[in-house]
């Protein structure tokens, strides 16, 4: 069955300091894995997705297929980093998302 | 620049009372779904429609029924409202066209059920 896992409820850094965002999936294909992000007060948005490997806002995922994990990191958190992080599994009308980190980035 | 639009933003219902949340997109995207979002759940997928006339169950289901009334809209019905169904529902799209396509999300209606 499919299945997106982020272990981590909360996370909080200091400023600068380095950021990953754990996921690991299960899932019996060749997966497409995106991150989506909600700002406070913001709709949710693609982050960025695997398919196309880019760059966005310095965050970068790389699929490992082996240990099945697709985990988000940026060397440099910014406080405007701040916001709810989602996993998400799928593609062709299903779509399976983790339980969210919330991200905090402290001054 | 409207994208996925949803109504209403709020809704206080009692238990065993209907109602239906409008979503509407103007991107001329072929799929659109339903999701509810909870605390410590993450996002989960209640109904989705890949095609205008289609639909079909996602993850959670019971107690909700979905029409899909024209390419552009996407409603959700509660029947018989009741406490569990107190969450915040998410309205998306997509083109569908390859797995890689993204999902275009509305702002979300909170709904608290007493």
């Amino acid at each position: 069955a499919q299945r997106v896992t982020q272990p981590e409820k909360l996370l909080s850094v200091f400023k600068g300091a380095p950021v990953e965002l754990k996921c690991n999936y299960s899932y019996s294909g060749s997966p497409e894995l995106f991150w989506y992000v909600q700002y406070s007060r913001q709709r949710l948005q693609l982050l960025l997705r695997h398919i196309s490997r880019e760059s966005i806002k310095g965050f970068t995922a790389d699929l490992n297929k082996g240990e099945t994990s697709f985990h988000l990191k940026k060397p440099f958190a910014q406080e405007e980093d701040s916001a709810m992080y989602y996993c998400a599994l799928g593609g062709f009308n299903k779509f399976y998302f983790g339980s969210g980190t919330k991200l905090n980035v402290k001054p | 620049n409207a994208g996925v639009t949803q109504t209403p933003k709020f809704q206080v219902l009692k238990t065993g009372q209907s109602m239906t949340l409008q979503c509407a997109q103007d991107m001329n995207h072929n799929s659109m779904y339903w999701y509810r979002q909870d605390p410590g759940m993450g996002l989960r997928l209640i109904y989705y429609s890949a095609s205008e006339g289609t639909t079909d169950k996602g993850e959670v289901p019971n107690g909700y029924n979905v029409s899909r009334l024209n390419k552009r809209e996407f409603s959700l019905r509660l029947e018989s409202a009741a406490p569990s169904q107190t969450s915040v529902y998410f309205c998306a799209s997509s083109e569908a066209r390859d797995p890689g396509e993204k999902l275009f999300f509305g702002s979300g209606t909170q709904l608290s059920v007493l």
